[in-house]
């Protein structure tokens, strides 16, 4: 069975950086799967920030960025800010029709 | 404006079926590709399905947790996605995300979502 892995928690300070990632448990993240990542805060529907791995959606800031760091897909975000507070989740196209996001990793920047 | 609106959420019966729509504005939908994705509460996204444009096959994938029992389907003369939900369970309970798939395979448009409980 895919599992798509991502870190639960990361705490940034104002102005720091943080890098989040995105694996699988029986593969390596590479552009193939069109690595892609979303922010989410509480009672809000998602909001796309990065695709094909290091595109920027419309609007994103460029204090988001994508890449692929090993065998991972990887979201850093460089200069924090508190509104950068929320739930990340990176979404993984494994094929045939079939996508799977991550399990999310929520940011705190405190 | 770009706009995905969700309707059709509510209070229904284990066992019992909902039809869920999305009305969308603001781009072209009879060519996008649209997706299915819910949000138990407390927890991460979920992919439900998908269904490609009328000129692509109009045909449908879904995740394993909900084919069989949920069913995506479009009419672009109206605009609108749907999602037919049957023998629903009370796992089944969530908001139901519609979303946009851009040639890039990302999800570049969502709605506000819907909530459907699954209750006795």
């Amino acid at each position: 069975q895919t599992v798509v892995t991502q870190e639960p928690s990361f705490s940034v300070s104002p102005g720091g950086t943080v890098t989040l990632t995105c694996g699988l448990n029986s593969d390596s993240v590479s552009t193939n799967y069109y690595p892609s990542w979303y922010q989410q805060t509480p009672g809000q529907a998602p909001r796309t920030l990065i695709y094909t791995t290091d595109t920027r959606s419309s609007g994103v800031p460029d204090r988001f960025s994508g890449s692929i760091l090993g065998n991972k897909a990887a979201l850093t975000i460089t200069g924090a800010q508190a509104d950068d507070e929320s739930d990340y989740y990176c979404l993984l196209y494994m094929g045939n029709g079939i996508y799977v996001f991550g399990p999310g990793t929520k940011v705190t920047v405190l | 404006e770009v706009q995905l609106a969700e309707s059709g959420g509510g209070l229904v019966k284990p066992g019992g079926s909902l039809r869920l729509s999305c009305a969308a504005s603001g781009f072209p939908f009879t060519y996008v590709w649209m997706n299915w994705v819910r949000q138990a509460p407390g927890k991460g996204l979920e992919w439900l399905g998908r269904i490609r444009s009328k000129t692509d096959g109009g045909t449908t994938d879904y995740a394993a947790a909900v084919e069989g029992r949920f069913t995506i389907s479009r009419d672009d003369s109206k605009n609108t996605l749907y999602l037919q939900m049957n023998s629903l369970k009370i796992e089944d309970t969530a908001v139901y995300y519609c979303s946009s798939l851009n040639q890039f395979n990302a999800f570049n448009r969502w709605g506000q979502g819907t909530m459907v409980t699954v209750s006795s």
